[in-house]
C-alpha cells in the first residue's frame, strides 16, 4: 500500500482562500517532501521537511510535520488560480540514493 | 536549479514495436535516476532505479525484460519499452537526485506519454 496518503482527494476553493492538504504515512522517515504536478507535466519540488523539523515556510507555503502522528500538512495561503494542480507528498525512508514513495495526490482547484 | 530533460514528450506506436525514452540531466551529473509510471489521476509508481555503470534495480512486479533501462553515462538514462502493447500505454516520468545527491529533492523530467495502438 502507499506509504503516503493524502487527504482530501480533491479540494475546490475560491481564489484568495487558504488551502490545507494533509498527508499521513506509516513508517519512520528521514524527510517528507511535497511536489506539485500540472496536468500532463512532470513534478516540481515545493518543499522538504526533515524528520527533526516541525514547521517550514517557503513563500506562501507552510509545511508542518508531526512525527508522533506520522502526518504532515501543506498550507497554501492566499491561493491563486495558478495554484490549480495536483499535489503529492513523498516520503524518504532511508539514506543516500533512497527512493521516494509518493502518495495518491490531491487535486486542488482554485476558482477565479 | 538542476534541469532534467525527457524526450520524447509524446509517442504513438503500433503494438509489437519498441519505444525508447531518454532522460538527461542537463547541468549536473546524476549517478542515480528513477523511472516512474503514472496512470491517469493516480500516483507515481516507481518502476526502477537506474544506476550509472551498473544494472538497474527493478521494483517488484516490473518486468526487466519488458522495460529495459540503460544508464551508460552520468547524464543519460534510457527506458526502452519492448514489444509494446496497449496496456503499456501510460505516462512515464524520470527523475534524478540533484547535484548534491544523497537525500533531498528529486528533479523531474516533463514526462513521456506513450500510446500503443
Amino acid at each position: 500500500s502507499q506509504q503516503g496518503e493524502e487527504d482530501p482527494q480533491a479540494l475546490s476553493i475560491q481564489e484568495g482562500e487558504n488551502a490545507t492538504m494533509n498527508c499521513s504515512y506509516k513508517t519512520s522517515i528521514n524527510n517528507l517532501q511535497w511536489y506539485r504536478q500540472n496536468s500532463g507535466r512532470g513534478l516540481v519540488h515545493l518543499i522538504l521537511i526533515r524528520s527533526n523539523e516541525r514547521e517550514k515556510h517557503s513563500g506562501r507555503l507552510r509545511v508542518t510535520l508531526d512525527t508522533s502522528k506520522k502526518s504532515s500538512s501543506l498550507l497554501i495561503t492566499a491561493s491563486r488560480a495558478a495554484d490549480t494542480a495536483s499535489y503529492f507528498c513523498a516520503t524518504d525512508l532511508t539514506g543516500a540514493n533512497s527512493k521516494l514513495t509518493f502518495g495518491k495526490g490531491i487535486t486542488l482547484s482554485v476558482r477565479p | 536549479g538542476a534541469v532534467v530533460s525527457q524526450h520524447p514528450s509524446r509517442v504513438i506506436c503500433k503494438s509489437g514495436t519498441s519505444v525508447k525514452i531518454e532522460c538527461r540531466s542537463l547541468d549536473f551529473q546524476a549517478t542515480t535516476m528513477f523511472w516512474y509510471r503514472q496512470f491517469p489521476k493516480q500516483s507515481l509508481m516507481l518502476m526502477a532505479t537506474s544506476n550509472e555503470g551498473s544494472k538497474a534495480t527493478y521494483e517488484q512486479g516490473v518486468e526487466k525484460d519488458k522495460f529495459l533501462i540503460n544508464h551508460a553515462s552520468l547524464t543519460l538514462s534510457t527506458l526502452t519499452v519492448t514489444s509494446a502493447h496497449p496496456e503499456d500505454s501510460s505516462f512515464y516520468i524520470c527523475s534524478a537526485r540533484g547535484p548534491s545527491g544523497g537525500t533531498g529533492e528529486l528533479f523531474f523530467g516533463e514526462g513521456s506519454r506513450l500510446t500503443v495502438l
